[in-house]
């Protein structure tokens, strides 16, 4: 079954730093692409991030630019998004996904929760 | 890197069919045949039913289908059933190598 699991939400200052990860299973993993999408309560998707199978080509969404860095470790199916001078805003529910082509995004993680507390 | 334009909300009785628009511009959804559509129901994660503006993948039902015009995609639910109350999403990429997400529209069926 191919499986994304998310990790590493917490609760943090503003401000602050956290590492999310985003594990893969069931899948030949140094193939896809990885997105970053979250959710603010009670809000819509907006993307975040994505990296391609080899790490050179990154892109990211201009709310994040310059705070927010993502990674990658084929070698343990493994996509990292590091975040840092967190604000009020980046309070969400972030989700890693898989790329099957252009925004073929399937399947979805659970979503893991960050809470940036002011 | 604007949000693509979404009804805020549209509803229909079982069995009609409705249509939800998702309007971009000719740097996203007008460019590219990139345009996907995801389902998502309260607390769970979105799944995506069309992507490719048209293409079912396996498991979706062929009651949803996708199209486009111009700058506006949509997706049509036919034959509409109680289940399909949800939040819908439109998502395409762009000529940024970005992707952009429409701001939501909440399915009620009556």
């Amino acid at each position: 079954e191919v499986q994304l699991v998310e990790s590493g939400g917490d609760l943090v200052q503003r401000g602050g730093s956290l590492r999310l990860s985003c594990a893969a299973s069931g899948f030949t993993f140094s193939c896809c692409t990885i997105n970053w999408v979250r959710q603010a309560p009670g809000q819509g998707l907006e993307w975040i991030a994505y990296i391609k199978s080899d790490s050179r080509t990154i892109a990211y969404a201009d709310s994040v630019k310059g705070r927010f860095t993502i990674s990658r470790d084929n070698a343990k199916n493994s996509v990292f998004l590091q975040m840092s001078s967190l604000r009020a805003e980046d309070t969400a529910v972030y989700y890693c996904m898989r790329d099957r082509g252009y925004v073929f995004f399937d399947p979805w993680g659970q979503g893991t929760l960050v809470t940036v507390s002011s | 890197q604007s949000a693509l334009t979404q009804p805020a909300s549209v509803s229909g009785s079982p069995g009609q069919s409705i249509t939800i628009s998702c309007t971009g511009t000719s740097s996203d959804v007008g460019y590219y045949n990139y345009v996907s559509w995801f389902q998502q129901h309260p607390g769970k994660a979105p799944k995506v039913m069309i992507y490719d503006v048209t293409v079912r993948p396996s498991g979706v039902s062929n009651r949803f289908s996708g199209s486009k015009s111009g700058d506006t995609a949509s997706l049509t639910i036919s034959g509409l059933q109680a289940e399909d109350e949800a939040d819908y999403y439109c998502s395409s990429y762009t000529t940024s190598s970005t992707v952009v997400f429409g701001g939501g529209t909440k399915l009620t069926v009556l």
